[in-house]
């Protein structure tokens, strides 16, 4: 069964630095981009990023370039979503998913989401 | 970057109604990376259509999509209770690709 686990929810005061995870299992992980999602309180969603396992090439939506940083071990199937310094407007849901090749990119399976709160 | 705009922001429907709901690019799209997603409160998207007209799996006939190039639609034919959410469509013919912002289907 396919599974992306995120982990559990974070608060944080601004300017201090966070790195939230989504393990992938039951699949090949390095052969399926993983991107990740940003969903505001009351807002709609923000694809931020993507990265491919295999090679680790990353992609970044032009609104969160140099805002956020996409990595990924492939030794423990992980990927990775991290902020240096947090603002209050980081506060957010975070979801990773999976881009599927045979469904034109489109995203299979996602995480459940990661509850950002930068506050002071 | 390719914008999506979806109309309208809210529809407010009875169960049993025909929903139609529009997604516009600002460019061109090529082959079908156009997919659309359902999301209810406090869960992840759930991926419903895939390359513009193509239904994932598990997805009941209800939910149908169209379209091509610039403007493509997802249809409900006939709106059951748990189908009241919003409505997401996505495009990933460039990486990493983009959200619409949107059409939340509500009771009337």
């Amino acid at each position: 069964e396919v599974q992306l686990v995120q982990s559990e929810a974070e608060v944080r005061e601004p300017g201090e630095s966070l790195k939230i995870s989504c393990k992938g299992s039951g699949y090949n992980f390095a052969t399926y981009w993983i991107g990740w999602v940003r969903q505001m309180p009351g807002k709609g969603l923000e694809w931020m990023g993507v990265i491919y396992p295999g090679d680790s090439d990353t992609r970044y939506n032009p609104s969160f370039q140099g805002q956020v940083t996409i990595s990924v071990d492939r030794s423990i199937n992980t990927a990775f979503l991290q902020w240096i310094s947090l603002k209050a407007s980081d506060t957010a849901m975070y979801f990773c998913a999976r881009q599927s090749p045979a469904y034109y990119k489109a995203s299979d399976y996602w995480g459940r989401g990661t509850l950002v709160t930068v506050s002071s | 970057e390719i914008v999506l705009t979806q109309s309208p922001a809210t529809l407010s429907l009875s169960p049993g109604e025909r929903v139609t709901l529009s997604c516009r690019a600002s460019q061109r799209l090529s082959g079908s990376y156009l997919a659309w997603y359902q999301q209810k409160p406090g869960q992840a998207p759930r991926l419903l259509i895939y390359g513009a007209s193509s239904g994932a799996t598990g997805i009941p006939d209800r939910f149908s999509g169209s379209g091509s190039e610039t403007d493509f639609t997802l249809t409900i034919s006939s709106l059951e209770p748990e189908d009241f959410a919003v409505y997401y469509c996505q495009q990933t013919a460039t990486s990493p690709g983009t959200f619409g912002q949107g059409t939340k289907v509500e009771i009337k």
